[in-house]
């Protein structure tokens, strides 16, 4: 079974602040990891995601995460925020044998400035 | 890239009737969609998984005959909400599977649909 823990649910930073939202996860077999933004009233866009090639995955937006499989985490990070960052960010994974996407609870982006 | 569309964006209806939400897949086949159901401030609830042709799978705990699941062809799923209650008011995402070449198998989400129940 595979499972998604997103440690904070609001996470509040200055303009030009460095961004960091957590995400652990919990998986019987090799996962696919990823990491969707969510702006009010809208669906889900896919910010980068992990499948088992490069653990450092850079995304759209200026977002990267790493997996870390000793951790078990895959924190979303980038280095400078933006007023446009604020948002609602998912984490997921995924069993590569499955279809379906297990999301975390979000973490709600404030960018202050 | 791969766009789905849903309708309507947003539907008020009174307690009691039904509800049908589109999802269509605009520039990719889809034999697989997926839809979701998030409450205020909270995560993505998968429902059931549809498939083109054949019966819904549905999760545990989603009530097939009240979510009324069709995919009739490879770019629409529809999702009926039948005899609505407040309690099924709610926003609704859709998601299409992409499996064309290089598309890792991706799921491309749609920009949901918020059901209020009066």
């Amino acid at each position: 079974a595979q499972s998604v823990t997103q440690l904070g649910s609001h996470v509040s930073v200055s303009e030009g602040a460095l961004v960091l939202l957590r995400c652990n996860y919990s998986s019987s077999v090799p996962p696919y990891l990823f990491w969707y933004v969510q702006y009010p009233n809208q669906g889900l866009q896919l910010l980068l995601k992990y499948t088992s090639a490069a653990t450092l995955v850079k995304g759209i937006n200026g977002f990267e995460a790493e997996f870390k499989k000793s951790e078990t985490s895959f924190h979303l990070t980038k280095p400078s925020a933006h007023m446009s960052d604020a948002a609602e960010y998912f984490c997921a994974v995924r069993a590569y044998n499955t279809d379906k996407l297990i999301f975390g609870t979000g973490t709600r982006l404030q960018v202050f400035p | 890239g791969a766009v789905v569309s849903q309708h309507p964006s947003r539907v008020i209806c009174k307690s009691g009737t039904s509800v049908k939400i589109e999802c269509r897949s605009l520039d990719f086949q889809a034999t697989t969609m997926f839809w979701y159901r998030q409450f205020p401030k909270k995560s993505l609830m998968l429902m059931a998984t549809s498939n083109e042709g054949s019966k819904a799978t549905y999760e545990q705990g989603v009530e097939k005959d009240k979510f009324l699941i069709n995919h009739a062809s490879l770019t629409l799923s529809t999702l009926t909400v039948t005899s609505a209650h407040p309690e099924d008011s709610s926003f609704y995402i859709c998601s299409a599977r992409d499996l064309g070449p290089g598309q890792g198998n991706e799921q491309y989400f749609g920009p949901g649909t918020r059901l209020t129940v009066t």
